[in-house]
């Protein structure tokens, strides 16, 4: 089991917006950072500390945290973000970074 | 822009040492931290551990007493050691920069990974 909770897959239409979550105890107290990977490639680095976005990520991509949940939404979802989103925190014990077990991202 | 790249044997012996060296370009390696990271086929990742250009580490606990890692400045180059390996550590293997604080930790440059199998 992962101390980061995702769910497995998500869908949303071309255009629409759609939230992806991430529950866990560490992130009441510790920020959150999303990354996408696409099939055969490297995860990159969408959101940091909850809700900063590296340069050169769309402003499509944001995120905010509220008590043990963390979000990515991706507003305006286009072909190309069909992909596997992972969050990431530090461990209950503050002690290492863990990952969520990751969801797919479906865009119809 | 910085770039990563992981380089080593592709197929290791069950019970050997996996060895794997990553290539910091585009920028200097020092004063920053480095991670080692894993995706076993179909799965998520794992963190495997951490070091500072100072030489200092710190590795994730379920793998500690297998783990060495070491910088190499002169080379901006770091590299991950993993001992007594078997087929649960066969993987793709990426190498990230580390921005770590005490409050948050994340990768925001990554190698684009190398597939290490374990088999005879």
């Amino acid at each position: 089991s992962f101390e980061l909770t995702q769910d497995p897959a998500v869908s949303v239409a071309l255009g629409q917006t759609v939230r992806i979550t991430c529950q866990g105890d560490s992130l009441r107290s510790y920020f959150a950072s999303w990354y996408q990977q696409r099939p055969g490639q490297a995860p990159i680095l969408v959101i940091y500390d909850n809700n900063n976005r590296p340069s050169g990520i769309p402003d499509r991509f944001s995120g905010s945290s509220s008590g043990n949940t963390a979000s990515l939404t991706i507003t305006g979802a286009q072909a190309k973000d069909e992909a596997d989103y992972y969050c990431s925190s530090w461990d209950n014990s503050g002690i290492h970074p863990v990952f969520g077990g990751g969801t797919k991202l479906t865009v119809l | 822009q910085v770039q990563l790249h992981e380089s080593g044997p592709g197929l290791v012996k069950p019970s050997g040492t996996l060895s794997l060296t990553c290539t910091v370009s585009g920028g200097s390696i020092g004063s920053y931290y480095w991670s080692w990271i894993r995706q076993p086929a179909g799965k998520g990742l794992e963190w495997i551990g951490r070091i500072y250009t100072s030489g200092s580490t710190i590795y994730n606990p379920s793998l500690k007493s297998r783990v060495t890692m070491s910088v190499d400045t002169s080379k901006n180059q770091f590299s991950l050691k993993l001992s007594s390996v078997t087929a649960a550590d066969t993987a793709v293997y990426y190498c990230a920069r580390d921005w770590f604080g005490e409050f948050s930790d994340y990768f925001d440059y990554w190698g684009q990974g190398t597939l290490v199998t374990v088999s005879s």
